[in-house]
């Protein structure tokens, strides 16, 4: 079975400066993606990065990146220059090859950014 | 774009009522899935649907129904509603198709809150 885990229930950074939400994950699946979602206060669900378990290269997209490494099975969202718009809630999701159309999401880490 | 919409966006039923909770998607995606998030929780699984036609259990389907109406449409019903389905329910969609995991994001819609009394 598939998890993931995600075990900062909630974190402070201060504006301008980086932070790491961390995603550990569980899975015998021989491929796999793994994503991150921020959900703002307002509810919806916005995708923010991928990265594939055969990639060579850490995924970045724009000011996040992904820190993957795979021997740990960890998937850490880095967040570079924060600002007061990051504030929200951050879901690490998986996907694996031998069910590919189930999507398992952690219990989520709540970033507050202060001025 | 549309994308991924739900109806209703917020919903009171009492203990024993039925409802239904509708999901369209303009983006031609095959698979559709909804999703419950109860604080502290996530989001987990109750149904999804590969393709038109199929439909297959999640992690919590206990208490719920699903149809894929045809491609664009997949509902979500509440045969007789619990206290414990009190959540917020997310549908969602992904263009993947075939045994890869290497694309298909979720699109999701913008959730309906459920309360039940």
């Amino acid at each position: 079975a598939q998890k993931i885990t995600q075990t900062q229930p909630g974190m402070f950074v201060q504006e301008k400066e980086a932070v790491t939400l961390d995603c550990t994950y569980d899975t015998s699946d021989p491929s796999y993606g793994l994503f991150w979602y921020k959900q703002p206060s307002s509810g919806e669900m916005i995708f923010l990065i991928y990265q594939g378990s055969y990639d060579q290269q850490n995924a970045t997209e724009g000011r996040y990146s992904l820190n993957f490494q795979k021997a740990r099975k960890s998937a850490n969202l880095v967040i570079s220059a924060s600002q007061l718009g990051d504030s929200a809630m951050y879901f690490c999701a998986m996907r694996g090859s031998y069910n590919f159309n189930k999507f398992y999401f952690g219990s989520g880490t709540k970033l507050n950014v202060k001025p | 774009n549309a994308g991924v919409t739900q109806t209703p966006k917020f919903q009171v039923l009492k203990t024993g009522q039925s409802m239904t909770l509708q999901c369209a998607q303009d983006m031609n995606h095959n698979s559709m899935y909804w999703y419950r998030q109860d604080p502290g929780m996530g989001l987990r699984l109750i149904y999804y649907s590969a393709s038109e036609g199929t439909t297959d259990k999640g992690e919590v389907p206990n208490g719920y129904n699903v149809s894929r109406l045809n491609k664009r449409e997949f509902s979500l019903r509440l045969e007789s509603a619990a206290p414990s389905q009190t959540s917020v329910y997310f549908c969602a969609s992904s263009e993947l198709a075939g045994e890869s995991v290497d694309t298909g994001e979720l699109f999701f819609g913008e959730g309906s809150r459920l309360t039940v009394l």
